[in-house]
């Protein structure tokens, strides 16, 4: 079965410090997998994606995430926090091969202290 | 370009009455989404359509809930009658073709939903 994990429920950093934000997932064939992030009130936000090709990839705002095929993870980073960051984030998956259907994590709350 | 539009933005009924929430995709866009999103909690897609059809309502709870998307634009989700559970956000999103025919590869834009409260 698909499934995404995103085992934090917040993940707190001080401004100016590296974060990270865990995703891991369960998929049966090829994945496209994708971090989006919502604000208060608001409708989810696409930052990035991986389909294929280089396992770092670069998306919105200076995030980026890693793909580790192996690890079955697809991790969320900033090598520089802000305060402006803190929001929910989610990780989704779909699979390539098969009905295009989404599935998303159970999200991240990130607070940035300055 | 506009994004996803959705109508109202809040809306708070009492229990048993109906509720209907439109949505207006990105323009090109056939692929459209509901979601339910509770709060503290990730999107559950509810019912997705690729153009007219709906291909997976698997979802919806088809006793009380009804989707359209008449002409393959526009949709409306209703709920009738709404239970107190019913409160949450519903989220709808649009996508081109998501197997690449098009180019892209799927990733969805999200309207700013639309937040029910059920008394």
């Amino acid at each position: 079965a698909q499934s995404v994990a995103q085992p934090e429920d917040q993940v707190n950093v001080a401004e100016g410090n590296p974060l990270t934000v865990k995703c891991t997932y369960s998929v049966s064939g090829n994945p496209y997998l994708f971090w989006y992030v919502q604000y208060p009130n608001r409708g989810l936000q696409f930052l990035l994606k991986y389909i294929t090709g280089d396992n770092l990839v670069k998306g919105s705002y200076g995030f980026e995430a890693e793909f580790n095929k192996s690890q079955t993870s697809f991790h969320l980073k900033k090598p520089s926090a802000l305060v402006s960051d803190s929001a929910l984030y989610f990780c989704a998956v779909r699979l390539y091969s098969s009905a295009s259907k989404i599935i998303f994590g159970s999200g991240t709350r990130l607070s940035i202290r300055p | 370009e506009a994004g996803v539009v959705q109508s109202p933005r809040y809306k708070i009924i009492e229990k048993k009455q109906p509720v209907a929430f439109w949505c207006n995709p990105i323009s090109g866009h056939n692929t459209l989404y509901w979601y339910r999103q509770n709060l503290g909690q990730g999107p559950e897609l509810l019912i997705r359509y690729e153009n007219e059809e709906a291909v997976d309502d698997s979802q919806l709870p088809k006793d009380r809930f009804s989707a359209e998307r008449l002409k393959g634009v526009d949709s409306t989700l209703k709920i009738q009658p709404a239970e107190l559970g019913d409160s949450a956000v519903y989220l709808c999103a649009s996508s081109l073709d998501w197997r690449g025919r098009s180019g892209s590869t799927g990733e969805l834009f999200f309207g700013e939903g639309s937040r029910l409260t059920v008394l």
